[in-house]
């Protein structure tokens, strides 16, 4: 089993939609990333979190140390945050998810 | 600022060809990290460095070497390329305990 579970694998969506992406670990960790990959392969950080809540823009992130979960939520999507969406967890090393493709169709 | 850049590209070797994939940041970052990305398997950590002068295996460490000379240079070395290490190479540089900064990518093919 794999250290760290997103789902969905892959989301379709029209514009406007509320967008949640989740994300499950099974090992103690110093912190949780969100990381953006737009096709060409770019990669951006997000959001880096060891409680609660972070906001940015339409995006949020969340997590739940208790319950080993964190959440991005993006609001009003556009078809610009189309794009691969990684969850990472950081112990003294990083270990990641296989990432969400998210679509978001005009 | 450049940010994280890392050399070559790209890059096609042969079996057993060696070579060397330079990171470069210009932030005075004191951690930084190789991955490689694989389709199907994702990101995994190879080395990483949280200092001058120290380094320490990741995930898949075997078949590559690092060195951390330079507090803004990490270079990753292949000794003896093998097919199995065609994939994506990703730089990455952070504070401790903070977000990371990654670099652009390198397209490394082995035939």
């Amino acid at each position: 089993k794999n250290e760290v579970e997103q789902s969905p694998q892959n989301l379709t969506a029209q514009e406007g939609e509320f967008i949640t992406i989740n994300c499950s670990y099974s090992v103690g960790i110093s912190a949780l990333h969100w990381l953006q990959q737009h096709p060409g392969g770019g990669i951006v950080s997000l959001f880096m979190l060891s409680s609660g809540k972070k906001k940015h823009g339409r995006l949020i992130a969340t997590i739940n140390i208790q319950e080993k979960h964190s959440s991005l939520h993006i609001t009003a999507s556009h078809p610009r945050d189309s794009a691969v969406y990684i969850c990472a967890v950081e112990r003294y090393d990083m270990r990641f998810g296989a990432g969400t493709r998210l679509t978001v169709k005009p | 600022n450049a940010g994280v850049t890392q050399t070559p590209k790209f890059r096609v070797l042969k079996t057993g060809q060696s070579m060397t994939l330079l990171c470069a940041q210009d932030m005075n970052h004191e951690y930084m990290y190789w991955y490689r990305q694989d389709p199907g398997m994702g990101l995994r950590l190879i080395h990483y460095s949280v200092g001058e002068g120290t380094t320490a295996k990741g995930e898949v460490p075997d078949g590559y070497n690092v060195s951390r000379l330079k507090k803004q240079n990490f270079l990753l070395g292949l000794e003896s390329a093998a097919p199995s290490q065609t994939s994506v190479y990703f730089c990455a540089s952070s504070y401790p305990r903070h977000e990371q900064f990654f670099g652009p990518g390198t397209r490394l093919t082995v035939l």
